[in-house]
């Protein structure tokens, strides 16, 4: 079955680095790649969505400055948490999906736990 | 916008006993409905995929139905087992390039 690869699944920095995520799709090729973030007992959220070559769409209220997504390839998305900050901590999860009508449904990464400090 | 709510939010069943978990959502005009199960800490495993002109799917002890009219999902699971243990979100396709609307989830215990 498809997989979609992430990593790291555990991340600490501290407060004003940056930390990139990675979501890569290991056996068929992502058109488009979905990134979500979830709080501690709350629902995902999506952040983002990004198609290959070209630049990512963001959801109302995220800030595509802070939350830099490339899509460069059908198999490797990245977000890049830039300047983090305590309230940066989060679950982020990437989801791929090889058509844009979904039609065969999602795959999700395993999660990258990000700890700012 | 599309919101999409889950009760309950948490339930404990003792083993054997079948488990409902509901999904509403508040625009009919859906492209699909999908289950989840998500274990602590971990990232989400696809159950079972509704398209918006089916009713229902199944897979072993798992069925999904799926009202548009009503805006309501329910996920059955027969005879529950400890290994059920866990987070079941629910997520609504809102637009044909795949994004989805979830759920807070129902978290599940089982108890042996």
């Amino acid at each position: 079955g498809a997989v979609v690869s992430q990593h790291p699944s555990r991340v600490i920095c501290k407060s004003g680095t940056s930390v990139k995520i990675e979501c890569r799709s290991l056996d068929f090729q992502a058109t488009t790649m979905f990134w979500y973030r979830q709080f501690p007992k709350k629902s995902l959220m999506l952040m983002a969505t990004s198609n290959e070559g070209s630049k990512a769409t963001y959801e109302q209220g995220v800030e595509k400055d802070k939350f830099l997504i490339n899509h460069a390839s059908l198999t490797l998305s990245t977000l890049t948490v830039t300047s983090a900050h305590p309230e940066d901590s989060s679950f982020y999860i990437c989801s791929a999906s090889s058509q844009g009508f979904f039609n065969y449904g999602y795959t999700f990464g395993s999660g990258t736990r990000l700890t700012v400090v | 916008k599309q919101e999409v709510t889950q009760i309950p939010a948490a339930l404990s069943v003792p083993e054997g006993e079948n488990l409902v978990l509901n999904c509403s959502f508040t625009d009919s005009a859906i492209y699909n409905l999908q289950w989840f199960r998500q274990d602590p800490g971990k990232g989400l495993t696809s159950l079972l995929l509704i398209q918006s002109s089916q009713r229902e799917q199944t897979s072993g002890r798992l069925n999904a139905s799926l009202d548009k009219s009503s805006g309501r999902s329910t996920l059955y699971i027969a005879a529950s087992q400890p290994g059920d243990s866990a987070t079941y979100l629910c997520a609504v396709g809102t637009d044909s390039w795949g994004k989805l609307q979830f759920g807070a989830g129902t978290q599940v215990v089982v108890t042996p």
